[in-house]
């Protein structure tokens, strides 16, 4: 299948800095990248995403930005806060449908 | 954001019996639904693509007689894992398209841990 690969796989920062992850896809038919957060025994919910005709998109402290040239995706969150500490996941719609291939996950830990 | 409600949150079941777990789009209504499957510390992988009115479409190497699907209206799906084993025991998610003033976005239910002993 089509794979979505995502870096680092842990990541520890200290409150009040940036973390940034980032993805690559290989399906050159994904249109719909989003993000999740998940925290223990929960299911992700979503925090951004963004559409292949957009090539950054902001909330608040959370950007995401679009290479679709080079099939990449990055995450950015600042000013972290130690709630932001979970495990995040990058996806990509498969086949231009809307099922998706999702990255391994990067496990952020915010340290005050 | 939109709804997705899951049900049981926990089961636990004996080996050899079957569970079935509901999913629920509970402000939109959802064509498609998707199922995935979680083991510990690992990502989340496609098992099937719930269909309204018609046939679940599974992944290569997921056992459509083992995990029976059915999409019965535009809100609801259910998994139904028979004759489950030990090693069937994982974290269940189901995920839906909510389209119209939801934007067309992908939300993920809170997911069904399932252990079978």
């Amino acid at each position: 299948g089509e794979n979505v690969e995502q870096h680092p796989s842990t990541l520890s920062v200290q409150e009040g800095d940036s973390a940034v992850i980032k993805c690559t896809y290989s399906d050159s038919a994904s249109n719909y990248f989003p993000w999740y957060k998940q925290e223990l025994g929960k299911g992700p919910q979503l925090i951004i995403d963004i559409r292949s005709n957009v090539g950054e998109k902001k909330d608040q402290r959370i950007a995401v930005t679009l290479n679709k040239t080079a099939k990449h995706f990055s995450l950015h969150i600042t000013e972290t806060q130690p709630e932001d500490s979970a495990v995040y996941f990058c996806a990509a719609t498969r086949n231009s449908g809307y099922a998706l291939n999702f990255g391994k996950g990067t496990s952020l830990l915010v340290t005050p | 954001g939109a709804v997705v409600s899951q049900h049981p949150s926990r089961v636990i079941c004996k080996s050899g019996t079957s569970v079935k777990i509901e999913c629920r789009s509970l402000d939109f209504q959802a064509t498609t639904m998707f199922w995935y499957r979680q083991f510990p510390k690992q990502s989340l992988m496609l098992m099937a693509t719930s269909n309204e009115g018609s046939k679940a479409t599974y992944e290569q190497g997921v056992e459509k007689d083992k995990f029976l699907i059915n999409h019965a209206s535009l809100t609801l799906s259910t998994l139904t894992v028979t004759s489950a084993h030990p090693e069937d025991s994982s974290f269940y998610i189901c995920s839906a398209r909510a389209t119209g003033v939801w934007g067309n976005t992908i939300y993920f239910g809170e997911g069904s841990w399932l252990t079978v002993v």
